[in-house]
C-alpha cells in the first residue's frame, strides 16, 4: 500500500467509448503525475500536476484529457482511443513536482486494452 | 535528454542467491530513484539515492555520482523479489528538460 489509489484495476473499451481512470493520494502531497507503461518502452511521463495546475503535457494526443479537481484527486478522461493506447496507465504523486528532486509514489495502475 | 541505461536487461537466479543491477546515465543528476514494479504493475520505491549508499533489509544500493552510475544489490534473493527494476533520474535544471527519466528496466526472475 503506497498511499495512492487507482480505479479502476482493469478497463476494456471500444474505440468509439468513452471512460475515465480514477486516482486518488492520501499521502498529503500536492503533485500528481500520470504515465504510460507500454510493453518494451520506458515508462512516459503524460501530465504533471502541482497544486492542481498543469505543469506538463508532454505532447500527449487530445484524447487523453486530464483533470486535477484538487490536490488529492486526478482522473484521465479517455474519448475516441486507439488500439496502440493500450496499455498500464500509473499514477503518481510527490511532495511538490519532481522537477524538485522528490520521491515519488506510485499507484498499482490501471491496466487498459482498446478493442 | 538524459540517456539511461540499465543492464542487465534480464536475469535468472536462484533463490538464495546474490545480485547486482546497474544503472549507466549520460549526465549529471540530483535525483535518483529505483523502483521495483511487481507482477501486478504497481510500482514500488525502494531508494531515493542521488548519491552515496543507502541499505534497507536484504537490498541495498550505492550511486558514485561522478561517474554517473548506481548499483543495486539483492542478496539472498527470494521468490517475491521478482519483477522488473527500474532506474529513474533527473538532472539538474528547471522544467520539461529536468523530468524523471526511466530506464528500460532489469527483468528478474527468482526461481525455487
Amino acid at each position: 500500500e503506497t498511499g495512492v489509489t487507482q480505479t479502476p484495476r482493469h478497463l476494456v473499451m471500444g474505440m468509439t467509448n468513452k471512460k475515465s481512470l480514477k486516482c486518488e493520494q492520501h499521502l498529503g502531497h500536492n503533485a500528481m503525475y500520470w504515465y504510460k507503461q507500454s510493453a518494451k518502452k520506458p515508462l512516459e511521463l503524460m501530465f504533471v500536476y502541482s497544486l492542481e495546475e498543469r505543469v506538463e503535457n508532454n505532447s500527449v494526443p487530445s484524447r487523453f484529457s486530464p483533470e486535477c479537481p484538487n490536490s488529492s484527486h486526478l482522473f484521465l478522461h479517455l474519448h475516441t482511443l486507439q488500439p496502440e493506447d493500450s496499455a498500464l496507465y500509473l499514477c503518481a504523486s510527490s511532495q511538490n513536482d519532481h522537477f524538485s528532486g522528490n520521491t515519488i509514489y506510485f499507484g498499482e495502475g490501471s491496466w487498459l486494452t482498446v478493442v | 535528454g538524459i540517456q539511461v541505461e540499465q543492464s542487465p536487461p534480464d536475469l535468472i537466479l536462484q533463490e538464495g542467491a546474490n545480485s547486482t543491477l546497474r544503472c549507466n546515465f549520460s549526465d549529471s543528476v540530483n535525483n535518483l530513484q529505483w523502483f521495483h514494479q511487481n507482477p501486478w504493475g504497481q510500482l514500488i520505491n525502494l531508494f531515493y539515492i542521488p548519491s552515496g549508499t543507502k541499505q534497507n533489509g536484504r537490498l541495498s544500493a550505492t550511486t558514485v555520482a561522478t561517474e554517473r552510475y548506481s548499483l543495486l544489490y539483492i542478496s539472498s534473493s527470494q521468490t517475491t523479489d521478482s519483477g522488473v527494476y527500474f532506474c529513474a533520474v533527473r538532472s539538474p535544471g528547471t522544467g520539461t528538460a529536468s523530468k524523471l527519466t526511466f530506464g528500460t528496466g532489469t527483468r528478474l526472475q527468482v526461481t525455487l
